[in-house]
């Protein structure tokens, strides 16, 4: 079975500065991988998906992930963060051939002026 | 294009009592989600629709829950009787077919008392 492990809970960034957020999952087959955001009060919006091909995937608001397959990790990052970035940020991860998300248990990013 | 609709946005029972959630999907989508969001922790899948057909309520706690969508569009999820452990946000999701994007409603945040 899968599994999606996001250590930090929280993390808090001043604006402008650089901000990584971990991601590492388990599973013994191959699989798909995720980032979702949520805003306050809104569903979930994916962000970036590694399907295969490039390892590294970019969203269009400047975030980007890599897939590490020996480390077993997909960290999100961005190499500068806005107010407007304070969000919910949960991994996720799918067995090749299944549709069915496994999510980690969310990281709230919290940028300060 | 709408998004997918859920309503209410926020519930507050007293135990025992039941109640109800609805979800409207994006039109054209055949797969529909519901999930469980407990406070601090990822979403995770109670049950999923082709069309009008459950195809994994592997996760569905049946005795209490139901779900349905009679038309194959929106769906209806009841938890009868509620428990105080069931105060969590019942998310809603939906896709065009299974294995294409998942697209989230804002969620019902439900509180038992």
């Amino acid at each position: 079975a899968q599994s999606v492990t996001q250590l930090d809970s929280q993390v808090p960034v001043f604006e402008e500065a650089p901000v990584e957020l971990r991601c590492n999952y388990s599973s013994s087959v191959s699989v798909y991988l995720f980032w979702y955001v949520q805003y306050p009060n809104q569903g979930l919006q994916l962000l970036l998906k590694y399907l295969s091909g490039s390892t590294l995937v970019e969203s269009i608001n400047g975030f980007e992930a890599e897939f590490n397959k020996s480390q077993t990790s997909f960290h999100l990052r961005k190499p500068s963060v806005h107010i407007s970035d304070t969000a919910e940020y949960f991994c996720a991860v799918s067995e090749r051939g299944t549709d069915k998300l496994i999510f980690g248990t969310g990281t709230r990013l919290q940028v300060f002026p | 294009e709408a998004g997918v609709v859920q309503s209410p946005r926020y519930k507050i029972i007293e135990k025992k009592q039941p109640v109800a959630f609805w979800c409207n999907p994006i039109s054209g989508h055949n797969t529909l989600y519901w999930y469980l969001q407990n406070l601090g922790q990822g979403p995770e899948l109670l049950i999923r629709y082709e069309n009008e057909e459950a195809v994994d309520d592997s996760q569905l706690p049946k005795d209490r829950f139901s779900a349905e969508r009679l038309k194959g569009v929106d769906s209806t999820l009841k938890i009868q009787p509620a428990e105080l452990g069931d105060s969590a946000v019942y998310l809603c999701a939906s896709s065009l077919t299974a294995y294409n994007e998942q697209f989230f409603g804002p969620g019902t945040r439900l509180t038992v008392l």
